[in-house]
């Protein structure tokens, strides 16, 4: 089936430096991609958005990368911070025939930060 | 700024038991959706609604039921409660693209 997948179940790096997370997507009608924080003991929080007619996108120290030939989306974190560490799911956007927006989510990286 | 609130934070039941959880938004979204997540895995949808009085089936549906009596509320129901459906439940509403996900409930079946 179609799903979005993460590359690595983990990722470790130092303090200060940058992170790059990445996740592949399959369904190549999906057009929009979010990807989300999630703390411990807490729900996904939004970090940022693309578009598919996007290749790329910055908000604060983050920066989303899509390539649409290889079905590859990225997440960079500028300058990682301690409190940078959770898991970062990618989610893939789907319309449903009723009008909802489901999302697709791929299985997450836990993104360690070493002082 | 509450958002999307979600009771009970956790809950343990026997095997066969059933009970309700709830989600409340403060957000006029009128999308409203039921995640489950287990370890090591992303969230997987159970249930939707795109407004009052409507409910879709998601990816996981089995055992569960699902209303939407008011804008505001989606409740999701396990009438017998399995080993299986130990998990976290996530609740998220959106008026767009863009989903906005409670604190969730852990719930253990024994």
């Amino acid at each position: 089936g179609e799903s979005v997948g993460l590359h690595l179940p983990t990722l470790s790096v130092q303090e200060g430096d940058n992170s790059i997370i990445n996740c592949a997507y399959s369904n190549s009608a999906s057009d929009y991609f979010i990807w989300y924080k999630q703390e411990s003991g807490k729900g996904p929080q939004f970090i940022i958005d693309i578009r598919s007619n996007m290749d790329k996108r910055q908000g604060q120290r983050v920066t989303v990368l899509l390539n649409k030939t290889v079905k590859h989306l990225s997440l960079q974190i500028a300058a990682t911070q301690p409190g940078d560490s959770a898991v970062y799911f990618c989610a893939e956007n789907w319309q449903s025939g009723g009008g909802a927006d489901g999302l697709t989510f791929g299985k997450g990286t836990h993104l360690i930060i070493q002082p | 700024n509450a958002g999307v609130t979600q009771t009970p934070k956790f809950r343990v039941l026997k095997t066969g038991q059933s009970m309700t959880l709830l989600c409340a938004q403060d957000m006029n979204h009128e999308y409203m959706y039921w995640y489950r997540q287990d370890p090591g895995m992303g969230l997987r949808l159970i249930h939707y609604s795109v407004g009052e009085g409507t409910t879709a089936k998601g990816e996981v549906p089995d055992g569960y039921n699902v209303s939407r009596l008011k804008k505001q509320n989606f409740l999701l129901g396990l009438e017998s409660a399995a080993p299986s459906q130990t998990s976290v439940y996530f609740c998220a509403s959106s008026y767009s693209r863009l989903q906005y996900f409670g604190a969730g409930t852990r719930l253990s079946v024994l």
